[in-house]
């Protein structure tokens, strides 16, 4: 139940297309899903986060669409470039919870060609 | 500059012997992890602490060791009882009990020889 499911698990987009990326999850005390992009031989950073209140949020050419009642959540990369390239890991916590730290999921490789 | 800081970049151990990775942070978080990378498997947490001389077995703490003696620092041992210990380290920090924000490291890669 504390899993976190990533699809798929690469992923090749042409330059000016979409990316999206699916998770899933079983934890119906989560209540903070951020997504994080790491370069290679990089520490992942923050990408963006979303919490269960809201259905969308958008930043940029990044955008985190929500389905609680289907207990999943996507990330849409909108104009893919070359850049974006990357390894992309959803995750999930429940900031309420006694151990407050984040399910990955097990990543999505991007890569974006020219 | 405020961040984690993780040392050394790369890292060579002999089979046998024990081996410690740094990991300070300047960001005044109460709450700092250790997680292990390998390919295809995403971030897998070792241990993790909340507060200063206290810590908790993550889902795969066999053959590690943690402390936490100054909120700043949460140095992590591999031991010799760690069977593949070949893997890039990730160390983290974020804010207890709030948004979970977690910041990363640059992360070490140890490899045995």
């Amino acid at each position: 139940q504390q899993q976190v499911k990533q699809s798929p698990q690469s992923l090749i987009v042409q330059k000016g297309g979409i990316s999206i990326i699916n998770c899933a999850y079983e934890n119906t005390a989560f209540d903070y899903f951020p997504w994080y992009q790491q370069f290679p031989g990089k520490g992942p950073a923050l990408l963006i986060a979303i919490r269960p209140d809201v259905s969308e949020k958008k930043e940029g050419r990044f955008t985190i669409s929500f389905n609680k009642s289907a207990k999943q959540f996507s990330l849409h990369i909108m104009d893919s470039q070359p850049g974006d390239s990357a390894t992309y890991f959803c995750a999930a916590s429940n900031r309420g919870g006694s151990q407050g730290n984040l399910i990955f999921g097990k990543g999505t490789k991007l890569s974006v060609k020219p | 500059d405020g961040g984690i800081t993780q040392s050394p970049k790369y890292l060579f151990r002999k089979e046998g012997q024990n081996v410690t990775l740094s990991c300070e942070q300047n960001l005044n978080h109460d709450a700092m992890y250790w997680y292990r990378q390998d390919p295809g498997q995403g971030l897998r947490l070792i241990y993790y602490s909340q507060i200063v001389n206290d810590f908790q077995k993550g889902d795969i703490a066999e053959g590690y060791s943690v402390s936490r003696e100054k909120k700043e620092s949460f140095p992590l041992t591999v031991t010799s009882a760690q069977k593949n210990p070949t893997a890039f380290y990730l160390c983290a920090s974020s804010r207890t009990g709030l948004g979970t924000e977690a910041f990363f490291g640059q992360g070490t890669r140890l490899t045995v020889v």
